[in-house]
């Protein structure tokens, strides 16, 4: 059974310092991995999708790297400002769960960025 | 481009009541629908999906029930509310080509008093 996990669960950082956010799951046999942002009380914002042959994905200050053999990805944010501040999770899409391929999510990152 | 509605975002019910959420899908035909809850402080839950008009699998047994019955459209309902169905409901959408991401729509807060 897919198992992801996120570390840490949560993390505060002061405006402008550069952050790695972890993200782990036991299955390699993954279609693809997707970051997403959630504000409080809001739904999920997808931010990156790796597919399982890329290495990385990047969006402005976002940066996701993949590494499907050892089951890791990472989520680098640079400058962070405190707009960023919002849970991220990470989600992966497994090969062996039919044409429905349901995700499977993480625990999630709760991340504050102070001023 | 897709785009994903849902509705209302807040609800409050007492228990016993019934339930409707609806959730539609637009700028892309026979997706991939699901329905997920996320209950306070806790992870997300898939409850149903669907891979076409009247194809409905639920994941975990429970109150509440969910149907497709056009392309791009997807209920969940209940008969009668329980209080422990009070959550964050989220409905999602995703192509059948397994390299798409999700694309979650803005979710339902229901609380059941």
């Amino acid at each position: 059974k897919q198992e992801v996990t996120q570390i840490p669960a949560a993390l505060s950082v002061p405006e402008g310092e550069n952050l790695v956010l972890n993200c782990s799951f036991t299955d390699s046999a993954i279609y693809n991995l997707q970051w997403f942002r959630q504000d409080p009380g809001k739904g999920l914002t997808s931010l990156l999708l790796i597919q399982s042959s890329q290495r990385e994905q990047t969006s402005g200050r976002l940066n996701a790297s993949l590494d499907k053999s050892s089951g890791r990805s990472t989520l680098y944010i640079a400058a962070s400002q405190p707009g960023d501040s919002a849970t991220y999770l990470c989600a992966v899409r497994p090969i062996n769960t039919g044409t429905a391929s349901k995700l499977t999510f993480g625990t999630g990152t709760r991340l504050q960025v102070t001023l | 481009s897709q785009t994903i509605h849902q509705w209302p975002a807040t609800l409050v019910q007492p228990v016993g009541s019934p339930l409707s959420l609806e959730c539609t899908v637009e700028g892309t035909s026979n997706p991939n629908l699901y329905w997920y809850r996320q209950a306070a402080g806790r992870g997300l839950q898939l409850l149903f999906y669907s891979v076409g008009i009247g194809q409905i699998s639920s994941e975990v047994p429970q109150n509440l029930s969910a149907s497709r019955p056009q392309d791009r459209q997807f209920i969940l309902s209940s008969k009668k509310l329980l209080l422990s169905d009070s959550g964050f409901y989220l409905c999602a959408w995703s192509s059948g080509r397994l390299n798409y991401g999700y694309t979650f729509g803005s979710g339902t807060r229901l609380t059941v008093v």
